[in-house]
Parts: C-alpha cells; structure tokens; sequence
C-alpha cells in the first residue's frame, strides 16, 4: 500500500527547534516531489515547503525561508522538515504530500503531525 | 503570489442537488495548473482534481471541474452525504503553491 506517515510533532516554546518525519511506504522519495503543507487550527491550507524528486531544488514559503529546511535521508525512504526558530504562528498540523513532478498536484497526503508553539 | 479567491465562503445544500464552485486566480495560471481537494473533518485533504478538468485515481464521475486563464469551476453534479466537506483549489503554476481560503459546503 502507498502510504505516507508523518511524526514528530510536539508543545514547545517559542525560539525552539523541531523536526518532522514523514515515511513513505510503497514508493521511493527518489521517484517523487514531496512537500509540507500545514493548517493552523480552525484555518485553510498553506504550502510550507518543496523539494524536487532529485534533491537538487529546495522551495520555501515566505513565513518561513530562512527557518525551516526540507530535506530526504540517503536511503529516500524518509522525508523531513527542520524547524527552528519556531514561533506561535507556526502552530499547525503539518501535512506531508507527494507529487508526481515539480507542476503536478499532490497526489498523496500523509495523516498529518501537530506542531503547538506555545510558552 | 498568484492568490486564489473561492466563492462562495459556504454553502448550504441538500443531498442530490447540483453544486457548483469557484475559483479566481489574480493572475493567469499557465497550463491550466489547477487542483482541487476536498477536506472532511479530522481528515487530510483528498486531491480530486488536477490539471483543472483532470479527475483523480477514484475520484467518482459525479466530481468535474473546468475552467482556464483566471476562472476556474467545481461541479458536483448530484450531493452524496459523503460530499459535504470543505472544497480547495489550489495553482501550482508558480511558486508560492498557493491555496483558495476554502468553500465549505453544509446539508442545509
């Protein structure tokens, strides 16, 4: 089954750091762009952060360039999101989702993993 | 930023009636590089539609969508109970990949 499981979020202050995880079952990360995307609770959808099948070009949404970094592991079975410098409205639930090229829509999402930014 | 604006904010409906839903880009999206993706409560979004008109693996033929340029369309052509949920559109011509603020729709 193609599945996506994300992980790692959490309650932690403002100022702090957090990485996410988001496995892929069923297909390799190396065949796909993969992206985050989150929703502050009770709000719509905003696109955080991209990263090609290759590796090669990283994407960033304004609120956060600078603060998150997107990346795979070497085995590209794994897909995560850096964030540091976390700030109270970076509380969300955070989506990981795969597409199948850079202009293409997102296919597959993960369940989602709950970021509480909060002192 | 190319933003979208989806009308209405919400809509009030009874099972087998025909929807129809919109989405305004502020500029031209190219190629027709247009999704849409219902959301139901405590669930991730669901892509239903890509390519503006293209549908998803499994997405049933009652769900169309259409459009170009700037105006794009979501039609569902007969309310199921399982499609009262909140409809996105969203442009992935240019960076940012920028959503709609959503359309709910209700059982009226």
């Amino acid at each position: 089954e193609v599945l996506l499981v994300a992980s790692g979020g959490d309650l932690v202050q403002p100022g702090r750091s957090l990485r996410l995880s988001c496995a892929a079952s069923g297909f390799s990360l190396g065949d796909h762009d993969m992206h985050w995307v989150r929703q502050a609770p009770g709000k719509g959808l905003e696109w955080v952060s991209g990263i090609t099948w290759n590796t090669v070009t990283t994407d960033y949404a304004d609120s956060v360039k600078g603060r998150f970094t997107i990346s795979t592991d070497n085995a590209r079975t794994s897909l995560y999101l850096q964030m540091n410098s976390l700030r109270t409205e970076d509380t969300a639930l955070y989506y990981c989702a795969k597409s199948h090229s850079p202009f293409d829509a997102f296919h597959l999402w993960g369940q989602g993993t709950m970021v509480t930014v909060s002192s | 930023e190319i933003v979208l604006t989806q009308s209405p904010g919400t809509l009030s409906l009874s099972p087998g009636e025909r929807v129809t839903l919109s989405c305004r880009a502020s500029q031209s999206v190219r190629s027709n590089y247009l999704a849409w993706y219902q959301q139901k409560p405590g669930q991730a979004p669901r892509l239903l539609i890509y390519g503006a008109s293209s549908r998803a693996t499994g997405i049933p033929d009652r769900f169309s969508g259409s459009g170009a340029g700037t105006d794009f369309t979501l039609t569902i052509s007969g309310l199921e109970p399982e499609d009262f949920a909140v409809y996105y559109c969203q442009q992935y011509d240019r960076s940012p990949r920028t959503f709609g603020q959503g359309t709910k729709v209700e059982i009226k």
